[in-house]
């Protein structure tokens, strides 16, 4: 089957860098994406990785080992409004077409 | 404005009644989804649909059933053999095809509590 492991919470300051991880156990996997979704609002897609390395957008930058099943959202120059949870999530060949989603990150910004 | 739009916002039922959620699309997207989320907790797959006229079970698809006889729309019905039926409900689109399957746009979701 299929597995992905994400840290439950992570808190931080304003202007601080957070770092998400995310490990998955998966056949055929083809890529991972990153997903925000504040308290009681849809899930918005924030970046995908199909290939190992660095995808820099603004502040938040996603990177992918596939050789280490792993990934990470790195949030940078934390603002109060970054306060959400965040999913890791993989599409593999083996269930083409879905995404299997993490339990998700709960990001907690203070002042 | 293009976008994908999900009624009611909350829905109160009865325990042993069938209710049916809306999720209609103008993105002209092939594939439409339907996830469940429960507090404090990730998405889980219920149904999806590639294509119209063809769609899927999910990882928890027992007790939904669902239609997709146009492309825009992509019902849900909760029946009333779903044993907790009380859950944010998430609908979702993407265009469906090789790499665009990762990007997923949803709607706003429809907040079902079963008394």
């Amino acid at each position: 089957g299929q597995s992905l492991e994400q840290p439950s919470e992570v808190t931080a300051v304003e202007g601080a860098i957070v770092q998400i991880n995310c490990t998955y156990q998966t056949s055929g996997f083809y890529g991972l994406s990153w997903y925000q979704q504040h308290d009681g609002g849809a899930p918005t897609f924030l970046s995908y990785n199909a290939l190992d390395g660095l995808e820099e957008t603004g502040r938040f930058s996603s990177f992918l080992s596939r050789s280490d099943s792993y990934g990470y959202l790195l949030l940078q120059e934390l603002q109060m409004k970054d306060s959400a949870s965040y999913f890791c999530a993989v599409l593999t060949t083996d269930s083409w077409g879905k995404l299997q989603f993490g339990a998700g990150t709960q990001v907690v910004v203070t002042p | 404005d293009g976008g994908i739009t999900q009624s009611p916002k909350y829905l109160f039922r009865k325990e042993g009644q069938n209710v049916t959620l809306s999720c209609e699309q103008n993105l002209n997207h092939d594939a439409m989804y339907w996830y469940r989320q429960d507090p404090g907790q990730g998405l889980r797959l219920i149904y999806y649909s590639q294509i119209v006229n063809d769609f899927q079970k999910g990882d928890i698809a027992e007790g939904y059933s669902v239609s997709r006889e146009k492309k825009e729309s992509f019902p849900l019905t909760v029946t009333s053999a779903q044993k907790n039926p009380t859950a944010f409900y998430l609908c979702a689109s993407s265009i469906g095809e090789g790499v665009s399957y990762n990007e997923q746009f949803f709607g706003p979701g429809t907040r079902l509590t079963v008394l």
